[in-house]
Parts: C-alpha cells; structure tokens; sequence
C-alpha cells in the first residue's frame, strides 16, 4: 500500500530558525496536504497542493508539491515558540477518498 | 460555526465493555472517517463512509463498529473494548473526494 515517510522523527530548532521538512513516498500522489497538530487537538490544515510543481505560502509557511509526485516539503521561516507541534504530511492517490498520512514529525523550538 | 465535535474528550473503560465515541459535524460533508493515533504508529484510518448510509473498512478495523444513519453523525463503537484499543480518537470529515479533511480535536480513551 501506500506509505509516505517522513524523517526525522523530532527536530530541535532555534528561535527565529528556518526548518525543512520532507515527506517522500514510492508511489505517486495526486494531492499533498500538510497538517499541525497541537498537544491535545486534532490536526489543523496548513496548507492543500494540488498540481505537480506547486508551490503555496501561508504565511511563514511554504510547502512544495515535487514534480515526481512523489515527495513534497514544507519550510517554516523565521521559527517562533507556537510552531512547536507534530507536522504531518497526508496525501491522496485518487484511485479512492482515503488519505494516507506520515507518522509526523514533532518540532520543538528553543527560545 | 461549531464544525466537527467529538465526544466525550476522554473516557475511561473497562475491558470487554462496549464504548461508543461520538462524532458530530455541521457542514454536511458527505465524507467522515475515523482514526486512532498512537505513538510510533501515527493516524491510522478505522472505518470511512462516503455518505449516509455508505461505510467501508480502514487499515485497522478489527474490533470496531461505525454506522452512518444520518450525514452529520458518525459513531464509533468498540463492541467489547481491549487494552489494545486504548488510543486516541480522531473524526474527521471532508466535502468531496480529494478536499482537505477537518479534524475533531479527538477522544482520549483509555481501556483498563
């Protein structure tokens, strides 16, 4: 089945830091989504890529939709204390409605 | 704008007791799914339904039960609860196929 791995598993950034992050699969994906999750609440949308070679901002936030289809990655500028969560990548192939998520990456930032 | 609510936010149950987790949206999104999010494991997907009255198996439906009466309910139900299954309970729900899910901010369940 689909897999969609990201790694590390933690990252540990200073305040005011940028962050890559990458999410890479074996199989192709027709949407790459990325979410936040706090502690204690559900995953938050940040930000929804639909075409191969995209590349959307919200805010500091950017996130890339890879030309293979296959990966995608999200940069955070400039880090602040609030940006600590779990990011995961989730991505649809469009043969069905379900959408396969990675096993998240938490994010801590230093101040 | 209530969005999508789960309840209770945490339970506490017995083993081989039969728990039902609530889930309740306000948009009319005709997809609704549940996860369980456990460490080292991530989301995993338990049951999905593409409409009322429409539901079908996730990567992990062993010993879990849904229903789709009506578009803006989706009930979990564990029908004899193991230790196993103590995890964190997501719903989410989506318009069509391929738009971004909306999470509920989960059910702590713990089974004892």
């Amino acid at each position: 089945g689909q897999q969609l791995n990201q790694s590390p598993q933690s990252m540990f950034i200073q305040e005011g830091e940028d962050v890559s992050m990458n999410c890479t699969s074996s199989s192709i994906f027709n949407t790459w989504l990325w979410y936040k999750q706090d502690p204690g609440e559900g995953p938050v949308l940040l930000i929804a890529l639909y075409k191969a070679g995209e590349l959307t901002s919200n805010g500091r936030l950017t996130a890339q939709f890879g030309i293979t289809r296959k990966d995608s990655f999200l940069n955070i500028s400039a880090s602040i204390p609030s940006d600590v969560g779990i990011y995961f990548c989730a991505g649809t192939t469009g043969a069905n409605s379900k959408l396969t998520f990675g096993k998240g990456i938490t994010l801590s930032v230093r101040p | 704008d209530a969005g999508i609510t789960q309840s209770p936010r945490y339970k506490i149950t017995e083993t081989g007791r039969q728990v039902t987790l609530m889930c309740h949206q306000t948009w009319s999104h005709s997809y609704m799914f549940w996860y369980r999010q456990d460490l080292g494991h991530g989301l995993r997907l338990i049951y999905y339904s593409a409409a009322a009255d429409i539901t079908d198996k996730g990567e992990v439906p062993d010993g879990y039960v849904v229903s789709r009466s009506k578009t803006e309910n989706f009930p979990l139900t564990l029908e004899s609860a193991t230790r196993s299954q103590t995890s964190v309970y997501f719903c989410a729900s989506r318009a069509q196929e391929n738009s971004p899910l909306h999470f509920g901010n989960g059910t702590r369940l713990t089974v004892t």
